[in-house]
């Protein structure tokens, strides 16, 4: 059974940097691509990047890139998210997400993690 | 890059059929595949259609995707309509560099 475990919830305080992690389970990690999603309270699905971890091939929304790393160990199959100088706008429901082809849409989410971003 | 615009909301009767659209503005709605995703409240959100017309195993034949080049479109139909289909939708797609973008989503209120 495939599965995607993501890390749990945090509390950041404004300026500071966060790491989501996301653990895949039963498939092989390194021939599905992994994508971010985020969605702000009350608000719409935002893409935010995908990776291909076999090589670390990674694609980043505009408007978010320099905000955002992703990053994969193929090594315990985990991919992470990592947001820099978070803000009050970066609280949100953090998801990963697997996909066959770069431009495939996704085969499985995570649960989805909830990061709040408040002084 | 592109957008994609969907109607904020649609609604209509059980055992009807709805079509919920999506316009691609900045390109052609044929330059990558369109996806469709269904997220009921406070749940993770589930994938109804993939590469425009693709099912995923366990979505019913009820819930169908097309493009329309001429109307520069994606549609996602639902027939057959199901209280337990109420939900937002959201279409996506990608760039030609790869780069996803979502549609702002569509709720659909089945009453």
């Amino acid at each position: 059974e495939v599965q995607l475990e993501q890390s749990g919830a945090e509390v950041k305080k404004p300026g500071e940097s966060l790491t989501i992690s996301c653990k895949g389970s039963g498939y092989d990690f390194t021939t599905y691509w992994i994508g971010w999603v985020r969605q702000k309270p009350g608000r719409g699905l935002e893409w935010l990047g995908i990776i291909y971890p076999a090589d670390s091939d990674t694609r980043y929304s505009p408007s978010l890139q320099g905000h955002v790393t992703i990053t994969a160990d193929k090594s315990i199959t985990t991919a992470y998210l990592q947001l820099s100088g978070l803000q009050a706008s970066d609280t949100a429901i953090y998801y990963c997400a697997t996909h066959q082809g770069i431009y495939s849409g996704v085969v499985y989410w995570g649960p989805g993690a909830l990061v709040t971003v408040s002084s | 890059n592109f957008m994609l615009t969907q109607p904020h909301s649609v609604s209509e009767s059980p055992g009807k059929t709805v079509t919920i659209s999506c316009t691609r503005s900045g390109g052609s709605i044929a330059t990558n595949y369109v996806q469709w995703y269904q997220q009921r409240p406070g749940s993770a959100p589930t994938t109804v259609i993939f590469e425009d017309n693709q099912r995923p195993s366990g979505v019913p034949d009820r819930f169908s995707g097309s493009i329309d080049s001429s109307s520069n479109s994606a549609s996602l139909t639902i027939s057959g309509l199901k209280t337990e289909d109420e939900a937002d939708y959201y279409c996506q797609s990608y760039s030609r560099v790869s780069q996803g973008v979502f549609g702002g989503g569509t709720k659909l209120t089945v009453l």
